[in-house]
Parts: structure tokens; C-alpha cells; sequence
């Protein structure tokens, strides 16, 4: 069982629809991570949580420590929200290394 | 522009032939890592560094060798690459426990 689980692997939905994406892991951590890829290939940190709830823009990200998961949402999507989003956790024993999720391909269709 | 730069963008090379992929930052991070991404396999760390002359191996170092001799450089290097290294390349970099910024990339080809 991989340490980092994501769900689903694919998401298609239409233009303005909300959309959830869901990380669950199985270690103790310090921080987790949702990173953005493009299909340019380029990746960039969204939010880094260890507790609570985050938001910027029409993306919202949220942590629920004591059931290990945690979900990105976006409100109103586009088109330019198609990509593929990564959870990444590091893990408290690990020091600063990540251990990423295997990624949800989000096509959002206008 | 705080910013991670890596090169080449994009490699193809034959088995056995020595090669550099160069990766500098100019935000001052302690912490520098490479990853690889394959597909079915999302992003696996190859090595990371906490700091100037400290590197350490990931979860997939074969093949691989780092060197940390400057704060803002972290090149990879690969002695004698085979076709199972054909993958896409990310260089990224953090202050220690902090988001990471990724590179833009090295997709390389091995024949």
C-alpha cells in the first residue's frame, strides 16, 4: 500500500462545476503539500497545510490531521483548472523529504 | 524572479554516454532534491541535499551521482545511462520545511 493515496486518478467535469480531490495518507506528518501540473509539464506549489483550512482564489484546501486526509476543492472551475494535482506529504521521521501521491488528471471541459 | 533553472530542457542520448543535467536556484534554499517522473510511478526523489557538501540518497539513486559544491547548484549526473532512465527530470528547492519550487523539467531519452 502506497504511503500517499489520492482519488480519483481521473476527473472529467464541465465548466463551473466544484470539484474535490482527495489525498489520504498513513504516516504521521508534518506538513502536506498540493502541488499543479500542467500539461507543459511545469509544477507549482498551490498550499502547504498541517492543520485547518486554505484558501486562495476559487481553490480550497483542508486537512483533517486525526483521519489522515485531506481534500483540494475548486469552486467554479475553468478550463485553465485542467492538470494534474499532487499531493505530497513529508512525514515526521523523514525530515524535509516528500513522498508524493501518484496525482488526479483534472479535464474541465468549457 | 525567484526561480529554479534547469538544463537541458530536453535530452536524447545512447547507452553509456556520460551526461550532466545542471539545476541552480537563486533563492538561497538550503534544501535542494531531484526527482524523476515516471508514468504509473508519479515523482520519486533520486537525491537530496540539506545544505553545501551534505547530499544524501533518495528513494532511487542507482545510476545517479549529485554533487552539492555551491549553495545554488546541484547538478545530476549520469555516469552511464541506460534506457531505464529515460524519464522526465525535476530539480526543486526549499528553505528546510517550507514549499518546494520545481524547475521546469529535463525530459531525457536514452536509446
Amino acid at each position: 500500500k502506497n504511503e500517499v493515496e489520492q482519488s480519483p486518478q481521473n476527473l472529467t467535469a464541465q465548466e463551473g462545476e466544484f470539484i474535490t480531490i482527495n489525498c489520504s495518507y498513513s504516516v504521521g506528518i508534518s506538513a502536506l503539500h498540493w502541488l499543479q501540473q500542467h500539461p507543459g509539464g511545469g509544477i507549482v506549489s498551490l498550499f502547504m497545510l498541517s492543520s485547518g483550512k486554505k484558501k486562495h482564489g476559487r481553490l480550497i484546501a483542508t486537512i483533517n490531521i486525526q483521519e489522515k486526509h485531506s481534500s483540494l476543492h475548486i469552486t467554479a472551475s475553468h478550463p485553465r483548472d485542467s492538470a494534474v494535482y499532487i499531493c505530497a506529504v513529508r512525514s515526521e521521521a523523514a525530515g524535509n523529504k516528500l513522498t508524493f501521491g501518484g496525482g488526479t488528471r483534472v479535464l474541465v471541459k468549457p | 524572479e525567484a526561480q529554479v533553472t534547469q538544463n537541458p530542457r530536453y535530452l536524447i542520448t545512447v547507452t553509456g554516454k556520460k551526461l550532466t543535467v545542471t539545476c541552480s536556484q537563486n533563492m538561497n534554499h538550503e534544501y535542494m532534491s531531484w526527482y524523476r517522473q515516471d508514468p504509473g510511478l508519479g515523482l520519486r526523489q533520486i537525491y537530496y541535499s540539506m545544505n553545501v557538501e551534505v547530499t544524501d540518497k533518495g528513494d532511487v539513486p542507482e545510476g545517479y551521482k549529485v554533487s552539492r559544491k555551491e549553495k545554488r547548484n546541484f547538478p545530476l549526473i549520469l555516469e552511464s545511462p541506460s534506457p531505464n532512465q529515460t524519464s522526465l527530470y525535476f530539480c526543486a528547492s526549499s528553505l528546510l520545511g517550507l514549499a518546494p519550487f520545481f524547475g521546469p523539467g529535463t525530459r531525457l531519452t536514452v536509446l
